[in-house]
This record gives structure tokens, sequence and C-alpha cells, in this order.
């Protein structure tokens, strides 16, 4: 079974532009998680999307936005890119909604702001 | 709100050496309890995980008990292989009634083995 799989893999962009990356998860799973990793915050929590819904969110402002597919498929937007925006974002997913279940993570997109 | 604490690194150890990675937690309920690894330009793979107290998560050598008396869930390997440097990341998650949950994770700990 392939794993979870994530585009573009590295993304240079500056600051003021937008972003999309992609996450295809597991076959099977309806569950996205997206989270942020930085040296300085370690790995955060942005938001969870189950059956096309966003389900969960964390502590990010309205600039990250995502959305999934009816395929389980998802994409998040970050808008009006800054500095601090630079980091790999990870997208993990799982057969059902968050809670207990177990997260497969893909590689990541390493996304840097010029 | 959660939280998970990881010993700072790095671990600096010696092959066939013995491995402790130190997490506690702090959480309202019951949490289960994971332990990721991250190599070098990858992803999280997940390591081990327990779901109630006094479980005990093992893989590939590594092993770690949920303790509820004392909020922790230790990693531990007895013989660590260069081949085992990598981040580690303990992380929590719990699904409360009625609320959403936002996983935690703690900040990682890196390993490094030495031939």
């Amino acid at each position: 079974k392939a794993g979870v799989t994530q585009t573009p893999r590295y993304l240079i962009k500056t600051r003021g532009q937008q972003v999309t990356l992609s996450c295809s998860p597991i076959s099977g799973h309806r569950s996205v998680s997206w989270y942020q990793q930085t040296p300085g915050q370690g790995l955060q929590f942005l938001f969870e999307y189950f059956s096309e819904t966003q389900r969960n969110k964390g502590n990010f402002p309205g600039r990250f936005s995502g959305r999934q597919f009816s395929n389980s498929r998802s994409e998040m937007n970050v808008s009006t890119l800054e500095l601090g925006d630079s980091a790999l974002y990870l997208c993990a997913s799982s057969l059902d909604e968050g809670g207990t279940d177990t997260q497969y993570f893909g590689p990541g997109t390493r996304l840097t702001v010029l | 709100g959660n939280s998970v604490t990881q010993m700072e690194g790095p671990v600096t150890l010696s092959e066939e050496a013995f491995l402790t990675i130190n997490c506690t937690y702090t959480a309202t309920g019951y949490p289960s309890l994971f332990w990721y690894v991250q190599y070098p330009g990858e992803g999280l793979q997940l390591l081990l995980k327990a779901t109630k107290a006094d479980d005990k998560g093992s893989n590939k050598g590594f092993e770690a008990t949920y303790r509820k008396e004392t909020t922790s869930f230790h990693l531990e390997k007895g013989s660590v292989q260069v081949s085992d440097s990598a981040v580690y990341f303990c992380a929590l998650s719990i699904l409360p009634a009625g609320g959403s949950y936002i996983p935690t994770f703690g900040r990682g700990t890196s390993l490094i083995v030495h031939p």
C-alpha cells in the first residue's frame, strides 16, 4: 500500500505571496491532519479534515486554511506569506477521525519564505 | 491544557549502550501515548503506542510503559545501533467528550549513536 505523499517536496516563495501544498493520504484513510515543524516551536498541529469537513483546528492565524476533497486528498493554503512561515509542513493520514488512531506521516514539504 | 515534556538532547551513545529517553505529560483525562521517530529528511514514523495505563508498547527493540501514577512514558532500548540515530518524539492524543482534540507533541530528542 502506498504511503502518504506530499507535493511539492521543496518550495521557495517570497513574502506576501501565497502557497498551496498538497497531500494524498493512504488509500482508505479518511482523516488528514496538517502540522508545522520548526526548530523553534517544534511540531505544531494546524488542523484536521475528515470527510471533507474541518474537525479540529490548532492555534494558527486565518492565513492558514485547508480543504479536503471527496477522494480524501487535502490541500493546505497559506496566504500573505511571512518569513516566519518558513518550515517543514507535514501531513498525516489516519483511518478515522482524530483522537487515538495511529497517524501515518508524509515526508513533508519544505517551505522557504524569502 | 495538555503538554508533553521530553528530555533535551542530543543524547550521544556508543553502539550497544542502553537508551532511556524520558517523557512526561500533563493531560485532562486519559490520553493515548505515542513515540514517533524521524530520520533525517523524512517525516515521522510511529514507533510504538499505548492506549491505557500499564500498557507496554514495543517495536524494533524499543519499549515504553504507560505509567499513569507518574504521568510518564519513557522510551527504552537495551542495545542501540548506529541506525537508531534519529529524532524521537513523544506525543499524546486525547478525545474529550463533546470537544475537539489537539494532538500534542514533545520538542523531540535527538539521538546520536557512535560505532
